[in-house]
């Protein structure tokens, strides 16, 4: 079983809509889970990051974290063709120190 | 503030070569921490570093190492490179020592071509 589990798309939506993106971890004992954005050709830039059960909302973008089910998703309300990038979700496991485990990303496009 | 800067940007190699890169962290971030990313194996943690001591290390062969200053500025290291070095290296600093809410911040990342 890999560590983090995320679908690659790519996942197509209509400018407006809401994107929703997936992301199923195993490490239980995961403390912090993160959201980063790909451009291609870029590095990934934080967006999101969320520590407790429920949801984080911050302008457009809504994070929710289910620690029972070991799953972390992200909207993306009114969805514009610039959200066109790849979506790595990332998780800080129960060892020491600061190592992020990512999972392969998801591919979002966003059609005019 | 500044963000996390990489250089150089652009580095092409030969196989057998050794390669050194540079990462300053944000002002006042102690934690660096350093990835590779390819197709085919996504982002992948090499190791971490603060206060000077590596803290954490990846699941990669030891012709990679790094280190860091006094300053917090990180350099990585990989020897006798191999046509499977080709990536993207990519820097992240963080502010925090250790806990649960740290936030890491990528620099632009150095993209390692090895012919």
């Amino acid at each position: 079983q890999k560590e983090v589990e995320q679908n690659s798309g790519p996942l197509s939506v209509p400018e407006g809509a809401i994107a929703s993106l997936n992301c199923t971890y195993s490490d239980r004992g995961s403390q912090s889970f993160f959201w980063y954005r790909q451009y291609s050709g870029k590095s990934p830039e934080l967006i999101m990051s969320i520590y407790s059960n429920g949801d984080k909302e911050d302008g457009r973008f809504t994070a929710q974290l289910n620690k029972a089910s070991q799953y972390v998703s992200l909207l993306i309300r009114d969805s514009q063709p610039s959200d066109s990038a790849t979506y790595l979700c990332a998780f800080k496991g129960t060892g020491g120190g600061n190592k992020l485990t990512f999972g392969t990303g998801t591919q979002l496009k966003v059609e005019l | 503030k500044a963000g996390v800067t990489q250089t150089p940007r652009y580095l092409i190699k030969t196989r057998g070569q050794q390669v050194t890169l540079s990462c300053s962290p944000i002002s006042g971030h102690r934690s660096v921490s350093w990835y590779q990313q390819t197709p085919g194996q996504g982002l992948q943690f090499l190791f971490e570093y603060f206060s000077e001591t590596q803290r954490n290390k990846g699941n990669f062969p030891g012709r990679f190492s790094g280190r860091q200053f006094s300053n917090s500025r990180s350099e990585m290291n990989v020897s006798t490179l191999e046509l499977g070095d080709s990536a993207l290296y990519l820097c992240a600093s963080s502010s925090l020592s250790s806990g649960s809410y740290n936030e890491q911040f990528f620099g632009p990342g150095t993209r390692l071509t090895v012919l």
